[in-house]
């Protein structure tokens, strides 16, 4: 079974720019979660999407936005890019079948956005 | 808002000495999970617990839900270079799907 994936392995961007991170869960899974890992700071909470529907949002501007597709696949947009933004950005997914109290997060390898 | 406290932030220990990293969380939590990150790699899921003063043990490693369900702790026995990462944990409020995850304690082993 195939794991998380996530697309591209690193971005380099300049200041001002857009990222668009793609991410694609593992197959059956229906809820996607977004993290921003920056250097020392762990893991920071940036979207669920689940359903297609975004379930929750982290303390983030709305520059950080994204989408879930039909095929569970995600999409994470970050607009006008600073240099702060500049971090691994993971992405996770759950399997909707199981009850909700035993959810395991299963991550991809992320992708690295550096911000010039 | 809810929050989950980790410390310590990072441990330096000798090969054969032991690490404990503990989690308190401001809220009753329904269960708990941890994960290990690698240097370079990704989290990778550990363990879960559920019930109230629940202790799991995975060869070296000891993992303890407390009482009230409010802290948790990580111990690992006799630590191998194999051990180096960060370790994460992560509470599940009620019956929420949201985890909230602790800052994580970056484990260094010194062979």
């Amino acid at each position: 079974e195939a794991g998380v994936t996530q697309s591209p392995t690193h971005l380099i961007k300049t200041r001002g720019q857009q990222a668009t991170l793609r991410c694609s869960p593992i197959s059956g899974h229906t809820s996607v979660y977004w993290y921003q890992q920056a250097l020392g700071l762990g893991l920071q909470f940036l979207l669920w999407y689940d359903e297609g529907e975004e379930r929750n949002r982290g303390n983030f501007p709305p520059r950080f936005s994204g989408r879930q597709f039909p095929n569970y696949s995600s999409e994470l947009n970050v607009n006008a890019l600073e240099l702060e933004d500049s971090a691994l950005y993971l992405c996770a997914s759950t399997s909707g079948k199981l009850r909700v109290r035993f959810v395991e997060q299963f991550f991809g390898p992320g992708t690295r956005l550096t911000v010039l | 808002g809810q929050q989950v406290m980790q410390i310590p932030q990072y441990q330096h220990v000798q090969e054969g000495e032991d690490f404990t990293t503990y989690c308190n969380s401001s809220t009753t939590l329904s269960n708990i999970q941890w994960y290990k990150q690698r240097p370079g790699g990704h989290p990778v899921f550990l363990i879960q617990l559920v019930k109230s003063g629940e202790v799991k043990k995975q060869k070296r490693l000891t993992f303890q839900f407390g009482e009230a369900k409010k802290n948790s702790s990580l111990h690992i026995t006799a630590t191998q270079t194999t051990d180096v990462g960060t370790y994460f944990c992560a509470g599940r409020p009620g019956n929420n799907r949201k985890l909230i995850w602790g800052l994580g304690t970056s484990l260094a082993v010194n062979p």
